[in-house]
């Protein structure tokens, strides 16, 4: 398997323009997270799915965020308008939720976020 | 609300040392803990997997052990390497739907 896949990279754009970050988790896993990372605060939390559905969306730091999972294979974070402050490496993560509990979490390699 | 501790931030040792990276948390009614691995620059790479009834796993020199009654969770590294520099995460597994909480890492050199 390829792991979790983020898209793009790296992104540097203007304050007041949209971002979109993209995300495949690894196949046959039924919980998707989204984190941030940044040297004051460290991991963060934003949002996580389970089969494909949000649950907990309490580390959303306001309405300018916003995370869809149209299905399995496919997450977006999206940012509008974006701000300084949201420079940060945004991760991706996957695991798969069963009978046993949750599993080994899995991350991608990062989207590193830079708003001018 | 689970809170993870890693102390200290940093460290510092020559090449051979066996070593001990500790992790804290306050609430012991886990569903598992990992630890992770990051370099500068990259994604992190999960080290080892504990379950909440295991004691220790092993992967290679790492040995992870896991303490519930006591909120603590170790990982040795033994006969280390300049390749095992890098920041070591550990992440407690606490409620339902795989919420990690994640303490704030320890950055580890090893010099040769």
């Amino acid at each position: 398997d390829a792991g979790v896949i983020q898209s793009p990279r790296h992104e540097v754009t203007e304050m007041g323009q949209e971002v979109t970050l993209r995300c495949k988790p690894i196949s046959g896993h039924n919980s998707l997270f989204w984190y941030r990372q940044t040297m004051m605060r460290g991991l963060e939390l934003l949002i996580y799915f389970n089969n494909n559905v949000p649950i907990d969306d309490s580390g959303m730091p306001e309405d300018r965020f916003s995370a869809k999972m149209p299905n399995a294979s496919f997450s977006t974070l999206k940012i509008q308008p974006s701000e300084p402050r949201d420079s940060a490496v945004y991760f991706c993560a996957s695991n798969d939720f069963g009978a046993g509990g949750p599993g080994e979490l899995f991350f991608g390699e990062g989207s590193r976020l830079t708003v001018l | 609300k689970q809170e993870v501790t890693q102390i200290p931030a940093a460290l510092s040792v020559p090449e051979g040392e066996n070593l001990v990276l500790n992790c804290s948390f306050t609430d012991s009614a886990i569903y598992n803990l990992q630890w992770f691995r990051q370099d500068p620059g990259k994604g992190l790479t999960s080290l080892l997997l504990i379950q909440s009834s295991q004691r220790e796993q092993t992967s290679g020199r790492l040995n992870a052990s896991l303490d519930k009654s006591s909120g603590r969770s170790t990982l040795y590294i033994a006969a280390s390497q300049p390749g095992d520099s890098a920041t070591y995460l550990c992440a407690a597994n606490t409620g339902a739907n795989s919420k990690l909480t994640f303490g704030k890492g320890i950055t580890l050199s090893v010099r040769p």
